[in-house]
C-alpha cells in the first residue's frame, strides 16, 4: 500500500530535550516537505527536500533541522525544542513539488 | 509575496451546496487544489485544477477558477454529513530557485441537520 509514515503519532517532551520525528514513504518520490499545522493558521511549510542531499528551508524553518541522506527517509529533528514548537506536523511527498503530496498522518507534539 | 486566503468556518444544512471561496495571490500558479482533512487524519487531495482551466467537476464537486480576480471556489452538491471536515485550498508556483505548494488557513465546514 502506497503510503507516507510517521513516527511517533503522539509526543510530549520537555524544553530543551533533543527529538526526532522520523517520516518515511514508499512511493519512489523525490520531493519531500515536512509541515506544521496551528489553528488559523493553516499548514506551514517547515523544510522540504527535492531530491536525496538536497534540502531547502521553507516559510519557517528556525529550530528545526532536516536531513535527506535515502530517498525513502526524511527526518525532522528538534536539537531544543520550545513550547513555541508545539503543534500538529506533517510530513508529505510527492512525485515532484507541483503534483499532488500525499501527507501522513500527522505527529501531534507538546513541548512544555 | 505569496498567500492564500480562505475563511475559517462554514456551516450549511444537510442537503444544501457548500461553497467554499479561497483568493491567491501568486499569478505563476500551474495548479490549484483542494484538501480534504478529516478528523485525526493527514490531508486528502479532493481535486485540482490547471491554472489555464475555467471549470471542474467531479461528481459532487465543482471547482471554478477565476484567474483574473485570483478567486477559486469549491462547491460540493447535496452536502452530507460525511463532508464536515477542514479543506484546504493551495497553489503550486515556481520561483526561480524551485516549485512550492501554498496552502491556505482551511475552512471548516460542520453541517447541520
Amino acid at each position: 500500500e502506497a503510503q507516507v509514515t510517521q513516527n511517533p503519532r503522539y509526543l510530549i517532551t520537555v524544553t530543551g530535550k533533543k527529538l526526532t520525528v522520523t517520516c518515511s514513504q514508499n512511493m519512489n518520490h523525490e520531493y519531500m516537505s515536512w509541515y506544521r499545522q496551528d489553528p488559523g493558521l493553516g499548514l506551514r511549510q517547515i523544510y522540504y527536500s527535492m531530491n536525496v542531499e538536497v534540502t531547502d528551508k521553507g516559510d519557517v524553518p528556525e529550530g528545526y533541522k532536516v536531513s535527506r541522506k535515502e530517498k525513502r527517509n526524511f527526518p525532522l529533528i528538534l536539537e531544543s525544542p520550545s513550547p513555541n514548537q508545539t503543534s500538529l506536523y506533517f510530513c508529505a511527498s510527492s512525485g515532484t513539488a507541483a503534483y499532488e503530496q500525499y501527507f501522513g498522518p500527522g505527529t501531534r507534539l507538546t513541548v512544555t | 509575496g505569496e498567500d492564500v486566503e480562505q475563511s475559517l468556518f462554514l456551516s450549511v444544512r444537510e442537503g444544501d451546496s457548500s461553497v467554499i471561496n479561497c483568493t491567491y495571490t501568486d499569478s505563476s500558479s500551474t495548479y490549484l487544489y483542494w484538501y480534504k482533512q478529516e478528523p485525526g487524519a493527514g490531508l486528502q487531495l479532493l481535486t485540482y485544477i490547471f491554472s489555464n482551466m475555467d471549470m471542474k467537476q467531479d461528481q459532487r464537486l465543482t471547482v471554478l477558477l477565476n484567474k483574473k480576480d485570483k478567486h477559486l471556489s469549491l462547491r460540493i452538491a447535496d452536502t452530507q454529513t460525511g463532508d464536515s471536515a477542514i479543506y484546504f485550498c493551495a497553489e503550486s508556483i515556481r520561483d526561480s530557485s524551485a516549485s512550492k505548494i501554498i496552502f491556505g488557513s482551511g475552512t471548516r465546514l460542520s453541517i447541520r441537520p
